[in-house]
């Protein structure tokens, strides 16, 4: 089945404390993205990677990192996360191609306290 | 700059009534428009897109939408509402920014139904 998966899907961790979410892939896109969504403000692009070692700032990457090692795997990472990263995150891949659109992940609850 | 415009951020109809969600885009070249659905507690779902061709696109689950260029809209209807069908629903623009394709999200709006 095609799908993207993410993980963890929920996460409460203290302020400044590292982590990882990671999302995997396995349609063999070249695009992944990282959007975080917050009532009122819709999804909001955090980072996106055009192919593997290609990155690039989003509309929100303050206080993110991300990396594109390998074609399938596209981690967030958040070095010392604050309250204010306290959201919802989705991870989605494309092949590219305008019309096709996205395919989501499940979403990765994340509190920070 | 590109934009979408969701202007109900709420909407609650009777289940069997018909159902317009409002969608306004901002986009300079011709637009690539989605809608997508988010159950409580679940990613989110392609409902239907347009690029081209007929201004009226079907969609799963009994959706439609309609693109409007002259009002640069794209509403979401559907004919008789289900209980299913409470979610939040996002209408999206693909934009091309820097080579990538990108889509800018509107803010949802959240459809409540009642039985």
């Amino acid at each position: 089945e095609a799908q993207v998966t993410q993980n963890p899907r929920y996460l409460i961790t203290v302020t400044g404390k590292k982590l990882t979410v990671t999302c995997s892939q396995n349609m063999n896109h070249e695009y992944m993205s990282w959007y975080r969504q917050d009532p009122g403000l819709g999804l909001r692009q955090i980072y996106y990677s055009m192919n593997v070692e290609v990155t690039d700032k989003g509309d929100v990457p303050e206080g993110y990192k991300v990396s594109r090692k390998e074609k399938r795997n596209f981690p967030l990472i958040l070095e010392s996360p604050s309250p204010n990263q306290t959201s919802l995150y989705f991870c989605a891949s494309s092949s590219g191609y305008p019309i096709s659109g996205y395919t989501f992940g499940s979403g990765t609850r994340l509190t920070v306290v | 700059a590109q934009s979408v415009t969701q202007p109900d951020i709420h909407i609650t109809v009777s289940e069997g009534a018909s159902l317009e969600l409002r969608c306004n885009y901002s986009y300079g070249a011709t637009p690539y428009l989605f809608w997508y659905v988010q159950s409580p507690g679940q990613g989110l779902q392609l409902l239907l897109k347009y690029f081209s061709g007929d201004t009226l696109v079907q969609g799963i689950k009994g959706f439609e939408a309609e693109f409007k260029r002259s009002q640069s809209s794209f509403n979401l209807r559907k004919p008789s509402v289900h209980w299913s069908d409470a979610a939040e629903y996002f209408c999206a623009v693909g934009a091309v920014s820097g080579g990538y394709n990108k889509l800018i999200f509107g803010a949802g709006t959240r459809l409540a139904v009642h039985p």
